[in-house]
């Protein structure tokens, strides 16, 4: 089946300073990207949907400059959570879409990254 | 606008069997997911329901009413592996995904 890489698993930071996220789709092409963050004891919240190409389009309430998404291929797409601050600790998780797959098991999650900005 | 309403958290002994319930009312629909997930992890997919009626697999089963715009998904012989949050998320037709607030499962001796 569809399998998509999320890495890092963990990764701790200094607070002021990025990191990158990155999502690989390893066996098929993600055409749609979705970037979700999710605090303890909450659900998934959706951050920002890319397509391969484009911008990412960033849900209500998200800053598009602290939270860059790069989708320049159909394999990866790239997080980058810039100048982190203590409140950006988080899961976040990615799920790719290959649009061409119009069944149920079209979404395909990563295995998420816990972000702990110190 | 979108909205996926489920419970916060339940209770169940292990052997039971329990109904989490999920009511949505979204712009556009195109099936309804259920996921399982444990605490750090991704969730994992359980079930599709896209017609209305019943879809079993094994100890899971879920059901879907277009008209009530209601789902539930129905765990049997519970086992305490199953202490999990269940996450209900609908594919509005936009070619993306809205969760619910998720259900956190306990499951007790």
């Amino acid at each position: 089946g569809a399998v998509v890489s999320q890495h890092p698993s963990r990764v701790i930071c200094k607070s002021g300073t990025s990191v990158k996220i990155e999502c690989r789709s390893l066996d098929f092409q993600a055409t749609t990207m979705f970037w979700y963050r999710q605090f303890p004891k909450q659900s998934l919240m959706l951050m920002a949907t890319s397509n391969e190409g484009s911008k990412a389009t960033y849900e209500q309430g998200v800053e598009k400059d602290k939270f860059l998404i790069n989708h320049a291929s159909l394999t990866l797409s790239t997080l980058t959570v810039t100048s982190a601050h203590p409140e950006d600790s988080s899961f976040y998780i990615c799920s790719a879409r290959d649009l061409r797959d119009t069944g149920p098991y079209g979404y395909t999650f990563g295995s998420g990254t816990r972000l702990t900005v110190v | 606008g979108q909205n996926i309403d489920q419970p916060t958290e339940m209770t169940a002994t292990e052997g039971a069997i329990v109904q989490i319930n999920c009511t949505y009312q979204t712009s556009g629909f195109n099936g309804l997911f259920w996921y399982q997930q444990h605490a750090g992890e991704a969730p994992t997919f359980l079930s599709y329901n896209v017609l209305d009626g019943l879809e079993e697999k094994g100890r899971f089963s879920s059901f879907l009413s277009r008209s009530k715009g209601y789902s539930y998904l129905l765990l049997k012989e519970l086992q305490m592996k199953d202490s999990a949050s269940y996450l209900c998320a609908v594919d509005n037709a936009g070619n993306m995904l809205t969760f619910g607030g998720g259900t956190r499962l306990m499951v007790k001796p």
